[in-house]
């Protein structure tokens, strides 16, 4: 059964400083894996998406690599701001039909100004 | 665009009642899924349906079921509500095939 962890479960920074969020799965097998942001009470925005064939994918100051041999991935946030402070949620797909994600627990991130 | 909405932003039952929530995908996306989402179990995925049908199922009880419209439109309806229901519950839609989910911003059910 996949199992998504995400380490560490909160991070506070201050403004300006480059981060880096964790998340590992157990089964390598998956087609894609989707790096998403949470703002309290809110649903769910989609970041990033990276295709099992892919190492890495890049939007603005974010960048998310893949490791599929490992089970690995990690998002890299350049030059934080305050407006980056959310909950950050990686999920892994397992087959191409789409819908059914498994999720992480997430990463609760705060940047103080 | 318009995104994914859902109806009702916030809702309060009472244990044995049940209760229907609505989902309106975004415009040419044909599958909608439904997650809960709860402080100790984080996101579970419930269901995924696509042109009317279901395409996926996670672990719920019976008392959890969804049905999709002709227009892509979904609803999913628990019955008999427990106190472990409360939870914001999220549809997400998006294109066939694995593409990104879009989610909606969700149902906040409180089940007293």
């Amino acid at each position: 059964k996949q199992e998504v962890t995400q380490i560490p479960a909160a991070l506070s920074v201050p403004e300006g400083e480059n981060l880096v969020l964790n998340c590992s799965f157990t089964d390598s097998a998956i087609y894609n894996l989707q790096w998403f942001r949470q703002d309290p009470g809110k649903g769910l925005t989609s970041l990033l998406l990276i295709q099992s064939s892919q190492r890495e994918q890049t939007s603005g100051r974010l960048n998310a690599s893949l490791d599929k041999s490992s089970g690995r991935s990690t998002l890299y946030i350049a030059a934080s701001q305050p407006g980056d402070s959310a909950t950050y949620l990686c999920a892994v797909n397992e087959d191409n039909q789409g819908g059914k994600l498994i999720f992480g627990q997430g990463t609760e991130l705060s940047v103080k100004p | 665009k318009a995104g994914v909405t859902q109806t009702p932003r916030y809702l309060i039952k009472t244990r044995g009642q049940q209760v229907t929530l609505s989902c309106s995908p975004i415009s040419g996306h044909r599958s909608v899924s439904w997650y809960q989402q709860t402080p100790g179990q984080g996101l579970q995925f419930l269901f995924e349906y696509f042109s009317e049908t279901q395409r996926n199922k996670g672990n719920f009880p019976g008392r959890f079921s969804g049905r999709q419209f002709s227009n892509s439109r979904s609803e999913m309806n628990v019955s008999t509500l427990e106190l472990g229901d409360s939870a914001l519950y999220l549809c997400a839609s998006s294109l066939p095939g694995a593409e990104k989910l879009f989610f909606g911003s969700g149902t906040q059910l409180s089940v007293l």
